[in-house]
């Protein structure tokens, strides 16, 4: 079956440091991936995503490469900042006629930057 | 709308009573899916409706959930005999066609049981 197993928090980074949250996946066929943002009080948030293999999503200093070698989406950022704090949360997602573009998300890892 | 509206955003309620929650996807989105995220557990698919249509309901925790879409628009998905357990956040998204990948989520509805 599908599943996602991502880096387990919280993490906690200082101003500027360098970001790593790993994310690996078990998939049956060849599914698009993704990374989902959660700010406090909001709600779950495209960060970015590939769809197929060896593809880099990125967006507002954040990237990630789809390694079919390795079933990995790991999330960099060279220089994180305060406002980067929040939930983030590697998705993959597979298309099924009785289920549509089923999300499955890994548990979430809970990101502070501290000044 | 400009997005997916769920309400609403808070309910609480008591164990064995029945709750509806409502989600209005973005107008002209013909997919429809629910989630539930529950604390330290992630996020948890429960159906998918594709217009009025869900074909498969097996995602869904107990028969005391049912999900119901109208018009191709709006969707309640309803708890009957509320427990504990069923505390959660509960997600609705929508995308433009089946297969597409751009996929918009509400705010939740965050449901305690007490």
């Amino acid at each position: 079956g599908n599943s996602v197993t991502q880096m387990e928090g919280p993490v906690t980074l200082s101003e500027e440091a360098f970001l790593t949250i790993n994310c690996t996946y078990t998939a049956t066929g060849y599914p698009s991936l993704f990374w989902y943002v959660q700010y406090p009080g909001e709600g779950l948030q495209l960060l970015l995503k590939a769809t197929k293999a060896d593809d880099k999503g990125s967006n507002k200093g954040f990237e990630a490469t789809y390694r079919k070698e390795t079933t990995s989406f790991h999330l960099e950022k060279g220089s994180v900042q305060v406002s980067d704090s929040a939930v983030y949360f590697c998705a993959l997602s597979e298309w099924g006629l009785s289920t549509g573009n089923q999300f499955y998300f890994g548990t979430g890892t809970s990101l502070t930057v501290i000044p | 709308g400009a997005g997916v509206s769920q309400s609403p955003s808070n309910k609480v309620t008591e164990k064995g009573k029945d709750v509806e929650l409502r989600c209005d996807p973005i107008s002209g989105h013909t997919a429809l899916y629910w989630y539930r995220q529950s604390l330290g557990q992630g996020l948890e698919f429960l159906i998918y409706f594709q217009g009025n249509s869900a074909p498969d309901k097996s995602g869904l925790p107990s028969d005391r959930f049912s999900a119901e879409r109208t018009g191709g628009s709006v969707s309640t998905l309803t708890i009957q005999r509320t427990q504990q357990e069923d505390s959660a956040v509960y997600l609705c998204a929508s995308s433009s066609k089946p297969g597409g990948l751009g996929y918009t989520f509400g705010s939740g509805t965050r449901l305690t049981v007490v």
